[in-house]
């Protein structure tokens, strides 16, 4: 069945350090992958997404490239910022299909 | 533009008690509705989702029941309440448009406390 795998957190960083969350998956067909990002306390919100292979999404900084060839969709930043702790999600959907795929989440702390 | 709301945001009730969370989404109609279950510093788990009215899909067998008595209307309930129940309850929707990427908006979620 389809699957998500993320990096296991948390990860500390420090302000303006650069980010990288890894994320895989293993799907049948051809996914759109998605980040979310849960800040706390909160519902999770919608970061970027991608729907092909070789899109890449982007939103307040942050990347990500639809990698068909290693079936990755790994977040990125050049410069975090203290506003930017909270959790991430790695998911994906499927064509006409009515769920997504959560990956377990990564916390993403930085510090001033 | 949508809208998701929850209520309420946070509830505390003794093991044994009845449970009725609510979500309703404004400006969209024929949505489909989930309801997912975060455990305390732990992902997300899909409990129930619903392709229209009266139509109730379950993930994964528990003491919980859903309901989808309107079109925007989705409804979490439970007779009796368990300590494992405790978590954050996230209702979501998402889009049956054709050539839609299925992206979820989420609520502002319940966190329920069964003591």
């Amino acid at each position: 069945g389809n699957s998500v795998t993320q990096m296991e957190g948390p990860v500390t960083l420090s302000e303006e350090a650069f980010l990288t969350i890894n994320c895989t998956y293993t799907a049948t067909g051809y996914p759109s992958l998605f980040w979310y990002v849960q800040y706390p306390g909160e519902g999770l919100q919608l970061l970027l997404k991608a729907t092909k292979a070789d899109d890449k999404g982007s939103n307040k900084g942050f990347e990500a490239t639809y990698r068909k060839e290693t079936t990755s969709f790994h977040l990125e930043k050049g410069s975090v910022q203290v506003s930017d702790s909270a959790v991430y999600f790695c998911a994906l959907s499927e064509a006409g299909g009515f769920k997504t795929i959560f990956g377990a989440g990564t916390r993403l702390f930085v510090k001033a | 533009s949508q809208t998701i709301h929850q209520w309420p945001a946070t509830l505390v009730q003794p093991v044994g008690s009845p449970l009725s969370l609510e979500c309703t989404v404004e400006g969209t109609s024929n949505p489909n509705l989930y309801w997912y279950r975060q455990a305390a510093g732990r992902g997300l788990q899909l409990l129930f989702y619903s392709v229209g009215i009266g139509q109730i899909s379950s993930e994964v067998p528990q003491n919980l029941s859903a309901s989808r008595p309107q079109d925007r209307q989705f409804i979490l309930s439970s007779k009796k309440l368990l300590l494992s129940d405790s978590g954050f309850y996230l209702c979501a929707w998402n889009s049956k448009t054709s050539g839609s990427s299925y992206e979820q908006y989420f609520g502002p979620g319940t966190r329920l406390t069964v003591t």
